[in-house]
C-alpha cells in the first residue's frame, strides 16, 4: 500500500554527470508528473504522461529526459547535470481532472 | 500557463483562525485545492472543493470559494502548532495542475 514512492531520497552528484530519478505508484493511475520546487519559483512541471509511451514536455523540460515504458514507473534523466539542477524533485500521479497525489520528493545536489 | 497567486507568509497564535487566500485566473477549473507541505516533505492533499459549490466544510477546514472574484480561501480553525507549514492551492485546467508560489504558516505557541 505503498501509493507513490520516488528513489533515491537524497542524490549528491557532480556536473556533468548522468542522474536518474526513480518514481513508482501502485494505483495505476494515467497521469504521472515531474516537479521541480526551488526557493521563488514554487512548483514548476518539467515533463509528464498521460499513459505509457505518451509523454509532453512542461514548463521546464531542458537538461531532462522520461520515459515511461509501463504504466507504473516514471523516471526522470538528468543527461547531464548542471548546478540549476539542484533542486527537490516531486514526482506526482493522478486520474484524469482527479486529485494529485505527490510522493516524497528526491533533494538533488549537483556539484 | 494559469497564474495563481498566494500571499507568501501568514503567522497565527495558537488557538485563533487563520484564513489563507488565494486567487486564480481560469474559469472553467473543475476541481481547486489545497495542499499542505511540512519540512522535508510532499504536498499532502489537504482538502478540494468542486467549481459548483460556494464552501466545503471538513472538521477544522472551512472552504471558501468565490467564483465570481475567482478567490479561493483557507480557513483553519483552533490553529494548532501542527499546522505551521506551507500551504498551496491549485487549480487544475485541462488536466494540468497550477500551483501557488504556497503560503508558509507560521504558529505562535
Amino acid at each position: 500500500d505503498a501509493g507513490i514512492t520516488q528513489s533515491p531520497r537524497y542524490k549528491i552528484t557532480e556536473t556533468g554527470r548522468q542522474v536518474t530519478l526513480m518514481c513508482h505508484q501502485t494505483w495505476s493511475h494515467s497521469y504521472m508528473f515531474w516537479y521541480r520546487q526551488d526557493l521563488g519559483h514554487g512548483l514548476r512541471l518539467i515533463y509528464y504522461s498521460a499513459a505509457a509511451d505518451i509523454t509532453d514536455k512542461g514548463e521546464v523540460p531542458d537538461g531532462y529526459v522520461v520515459s515511461r515504458s509501463k504504466t507504473e514507473n516514471f523516471p526522470l534523466t538528468l543527461e547531464s547535470a548542471t548546478r540549476s539542477q539542484t533542486s527537490v524533485y516531486f514526482c506526482a500521479s493522478s486520474e484524469l481532472n482527479e486529485k494529485l497525489f505527490f510522493g516524497s520528493g528526491t533533494q538533488l545536489s549537483v556539484l | 500557463g494559469e497564474d495563481v497567486e498566494q500571499s507568501l507568509f501568514l503567522s497565527v497564535r495558537e488557538g485563533d483562525s487563520s484564513v489563507i487566500n488565494c486567487t486564480y485566473t481560469d474559469s472553467s477549473s473543475t476541481y481547486l485545492y489545497w495542499y499542505k507541505q511540512e519540512p522535508g516533505a510532499g504536498l499532502q492533499l489537504l482538502t478540494y472543493i468542486f467549481s459548483n459549490m460556494d464552501m466545503k466544510q471538513d472538521q477544522r477546514l472551512t472552504v471558501l470559494l468565490n467564483k465570481k472574484d475567482k478567490h479561493l480561501s483557507l480557513r483553519i480553525a483552533d490553529t494548532q502548532t501542527g499546522d505551521s507549514a506551507i500551504y498551496f492551492c491549485a487549480e487544475i485546467a485541462g488536466n494540468q495542475f497550477y500551483f501557488g508560489t504556497g503560503t508558509s504558516l507560521t504558529v505562535i505557541p
